[in-house]
């Protein structure tokens, strides 16, 4: 069962440099989620989605731009990226609201 | 706002100690609450959940009761094993929001 997938895994940029994460699910889920998750500071969700063509801002959007296209598919992009960006990023999907989310393996991402 | 807030790692303990990882939440309304693991390398995998108060959740030996009264969801177990070595993340959720807040995690090392 592939559940969430997540591409690529690591990632290495140069300051100012765009980038667009990926996240598949098959598990025909509603809601998707970014997270990023840093030293000491747990997950923090950075844009969401519930239902295809459909984004929304979490707790730290700013820097990130999300789209929805395909129900399956949730894509996260910097197109402007900063050291500060520099994290591991989680996608997560769940059936619905308040409902446990499955996480991808993550993003390790790099800003030089 | 919601929010999360754990014991501070690291948690080292001897195979067959008895485990204990305070849990207590801040939140409106009444939020079901969760414990996710992260084993190195990977992303969060659900461990237990409870989703009113007096609920107990449990899962491969673990258990944490949702306490209203204290605002607390503990996480135990009687006997931990050198393969429970990971970082333990508390998490609520309210039904109606799509916000997942977690704690900032722990982590559990336990030597053979």
């Amino acid at each position: 069962n592939a559940g969430v997938t997540q591409t690529p895994k690591f990632r290495v940029l140069k300051t100012g440099q765009s980038m667009t994460l990926l996240c598949a699910q098959d598990m025909n889920h509603e809601y998707m989620y970014w997270y990023r998750q840093d030293p000491g500071m747990g997950l923090r969700l950075i844009h969401y989605s519930v239902g295809e063509g459909t984004t929304a801002k979490g707790e730290v959007p700013d820097g990130y731009n999300v789209s929805r296209l395909k129900k399956q598919n949730f894509l996260l992009g910097l197109e402007s990226a900063a050291p500060s960006q520099t994290s591991v990023y989680f996608c997560a999907s769940s059936y619905s609201q308040g409902q446990p989310q499955h996480f991808g393996d993550g993003t390790r991402l790099s800003i030089l | 706002g919601n929010s999360v807030t754990q014991m501070e790692g690291p948690v080292t303990l001897s195979e067959e100690a008895f485990l204990t990882i305070n849990c207590t939440y801040t939140a409106t309304g009444y939020p079901s609450l969760f414990w996710y693991v992260q084993y190195p390398g990977e992303g969060l995998q659900l461990l237990l959940k409870a989703t009113k108060a007096d609920d107990k959740g449990s899962n491969k030996g673990f258990e944490a009761t949702y306490r209203k009264e204290t605002t607390s969801f503990h996480l135990e177990k009687g006997s931990v094993q050198v393969s429970d070595s990971a970082v333990y993340f508390c998490a609520l959720s309210r039904r109606n929001n799509n916000d997942m807040r977690f704690g900032a995690g722990t982590r559990l090392t336990v030597k053979p």
